[in-house]
């Protein structure tokens, strides 16, 4: 099975903050990488699919980049809105596994 | 609009069973695969099961295989994930959702990219004496 770890696991920043998240597979899944948020009580949202392809609706504050094994999520201004947890997940195998995720939380 | 949702969650002893339903609306059913992804309390997400459109294929995690079966009726617009032999771990949310798909040519050749677009709020199940 390929392993997802997300880097770190949690962080704290500021309203206004450029925020940047780690996710690195256990070997290489080309850009067969999706980011996902999650709200408390809430249902993930897709993010970023094919490792930097915007969903329709996400703010383009939100971007994606890297293949291979390594990934980031860049959030360039964060926002009051986005304070969340967020989860890579891997779309190169059937069993698609997540990353374990990052928190991120207001300072 | 397109929507998932998710029923059949509940209280189970351990060892027991239970059915999860997720009745779709707003798109073509038939055309998507579908997952189960779940969360424990406090935890991440924890992919389940997948099932292809027409259900002729399956693909569970090792944590569940052998104990859920995820099945689909298309004509019913409803996936299910049948759970047996329940334990405390498998105590969780969980969530149904539409696996999409981007398209890339280069060259001639085709690449898949899939992603889970559409989600449902979840059913919680807890496996407690």
């Amino acid at each position: 099975d390929i392993q997802m770890t997300q880097s770190p696991s949690s962080l704290s920043a500021s309203v206004g903050d450029r925020v940047t998240i780690t996710c690195r597979a256990s070997q290489s899944i080309s850009s067969y990488l999706n980011w996902y948020q999650q709200k408390p009580g809430k249902a993930p949202k897709l993010l970023i699919y094919a490792a930097s392809s915007l969903q329709s609706g996400v703010p383009s504050r939100f971007s994606g980049s890297g293949s291979g094994t390594d990934f980031t999520l860049t959030i360039s201004s964060l926002q009051p809105e986005d304070f969340a947890t967020y989860y890579c997940q891997q779309s190169y195998s059937r069993g698609r596994t997540f990353g374990g995720g990052t928190k991120v939380e207001i300072k | 609009q397109v929507q998932l949702v998710e029923s059949g969650g509940g209280v189970v002893q351990p060892g027991r069973s239970l059915r999860l339903s997720c009745a779709a609306s707003g798109f073509t059913f038939s055309s998507y695969a579908m997952h189960w992804v779940r969360q424990a309390p406090g935890k991440g997400l924890e992919w389940v099961a997948v099932i292809s459109y027409d259900g002729s294929n399956k693909y569970y995690a090792d944590s569940v295989k052998g104990r859920f079966t995820i099945s689909r009726d298309n004509s019913k617009n409803t996936l299910y994930l049948q759970m047996n032999s329940l334990r405390a771990e498998d105590t969780a949310v969980y969530y149904c959702a539409r696996d999409s798909e981007h398209i890339v040519v280069v060259t001639a050749t085709e690449y898949y990219y899939y992603y889970m677009d559409v989600w449902g709020k979840g059913t919680t199940v807890t496996v407690s004496s």
